[in-house]
């Protein structure tokens, strides 16, 4: 079946950018998705990107997609203690999303 | 507004009892979705409907019951659930079906004694 990788945890210091990567399987994925996850709570849609872009940016996100390589990062600029969270990367796939098992963001002050 | 909102927050309920797990989202979404969540794992898909009818059920137990009772609205019935059913159950609508963007509640953290 599709399966989504992630690393599981990225520690880094206020101020610096954090780049979370996330690799996939299906590629006839359309689009792929960011997802962040503070504790107890629900999945808020950070960004995401369509299959026939390489980049795309938000504010501090920038999302890469490398199709070739089946492989998709989030880097997030000035990163604060308010982006400490879980990060899951999702891929699209026949209309339903596949979760890589996030990756746990720790942002040290 | 992306909000989709979800009652109650949280849910004690032993392995005997019926109870009810409500979501509404104001979107005009016509795909409405629910996905359980155990710690410290990736949310897994239960249920799909479209325009208001099942259109995945992923092998979920018949003790979960799903119902649509409108375009806003979606139910999860419980009855005689097991223990390892407690985890976070999420719901989530999207535009349609095949791919979009799909926008989450904060869930519903149930416990079953």
């Amino acid at each position: 079946g599709e399966d989504v990788e992630q690393s599981l945890f990225l520690s880094v210091r206020e101020g610096d950018s954090s780049v979370i990567n996330c690799t996939y399987t299906d590629s006839s994925s359309t689009y792929l998705y960011w997802y962040k996850q503070e504790p107890g709570a629900g999945l808020q849609l950070l960004t995401y990107i369509f299959s026939n872009m390489d980049m795309k940016q938000d504010q501090r996100l920038t999302v890469l997609l490398n199709k070739k390589d089946k492989h998709l990062s989030l880097r997030i600029a000035d990163t604060q203690t308010g982006d400490s969270a879980i990060y899951f990367c999702a891929e699209e796939s026949q209309g339903n999303l596949i979760f890589g098992k996030g990756t746990k963001l720790s942002v040290k002050p | 507004d992306t909000e989709v909102t979800q009652t109650p927050k949280h849910l004690v309920m032993g392995m005997t009892n019926k109870k009810s797990l409500k979501c509404e989202q104001h979107m005009g979404h016509r795909a409405m979705y629910w996905y359980k969540q155990k710690a410290k794992k990736p949310p897994e898909l239960m249920f799909v409907y479209s325009y208001e009818k099942l259109s995945i059920n992923e092998s979920v137990p018949s003790r979960f019951s799903p119902e649509c009772p409108n375009s806003s609205l979606l139910n999860l019935h419980l009855h005689a659930l097991q223990p390892e059913d407690s985890a976070l159950y999420l719901c989530a609508s999207s535009l349609n079906t095949g791919g979009d963007e799909q926008y989450f509640g904060p869930g519903t953290r149930l416990t079953v004694t």
